[in-house]
């Protein structure tokens, strides 16, 4: 069965170092999002992607966070400058893009970020 | 007071029990109702799809919707200890960017 991937699986950084996570979604999903999970929270949307732009954003996506869709198959979340409290998970999901009520999306396994 | 009210937990239940996990919500336009099994370390997995009210029912899982009450439930019959996990449940409007709102997840163990 198809599934989103995502690396790497841990990350440890340096606060103000960059950090770029990767994410492959599912072939033939049109839609793409990032999410965080700070530990013991719920997960909080951050941003979607469809047809090479951002379709929305969240107010904690803001100008450290960047995504790009690099080639026909990666999904990345960059943050330029990490915070101490940008430690979380960080979950890809993607969505196959169907104009029906039962499109759901599929979450990926993944990133936790630490930074020291 | 927070859109997607939902209790921590964690819930402690012998093997076979029936489990009953619920969510409490504000907004009235939520249409759809998800609810979501996270193993630790893991990322979301759907479980359960249902649009509006009443009941759906998929193996030994039954989600049911009360529109009226603003009040959604995740029943387990005959849990196993493979069903503990953090069960989130979420849900969003129709017509609208397919964002779940998210609760913060009740943590299950059924133990042996």
């Amino acid at each position: 069965e198809p599934e989103v991937t995502q690396t790497p699986s841990h990350q440890v950084t340096q606060m103000g170092q960059e950090v770029i996570l990767r994410c492959v979604p599912i072939s033939n999903h049109l839609y793409f999002y990032w999410y965080r999970q700070i530990l013991g929270q719920k997960v909080e949307f951050l941003v979607s992607f469809y047809n090479n732009e951002i379709s929305e954003k969240s107010e904690i996506f803001d100008d450290q966070f960047s995504v790009e869709r690099p080639d026909g198959s990666n999904f990345t979340l960059k943050i330029r400058s990490t915070k101490l409290e940008d430690s979380a998970m960080y979950f890809c999901a993607s969505r196959r893009g169907l104009a029906q009520s039962t499109d759901t999306q599929y979450f990926g396994p993944g990133t936790r970020l630490t930074v020291l | 007071q927070k859109e997607v009210e939902q209790d921590p937990g964690p819930l402690s239940v012998p093997e076979g029990a029936i489990v009953s996990l619920n969510c409490t919500y504000s907004n009235s336009a939520f249409q759809y109702f998800m609810w979501y099994r996270q193993y630790s370390r893991k990322g979301p997995e759907l479980l359960m799809y249902t649009y509006s009210s009443g009941n759906k029912e998929d193996g030994r899982f039954t989600a049911q919707v009360d529109k009226s009450s603003k009040y959604i439930s995740l029943f387990i019959r005959d849990s196993q200890p493979s069903d503990s996990a953090t069960y989130l449940c979420a849900m969003n409007t129709p017509g609208g960017s397919y964002i779940p709102t998210f609760g913060r997840g009740t943590s299950l163990i059924v133990h042996p």
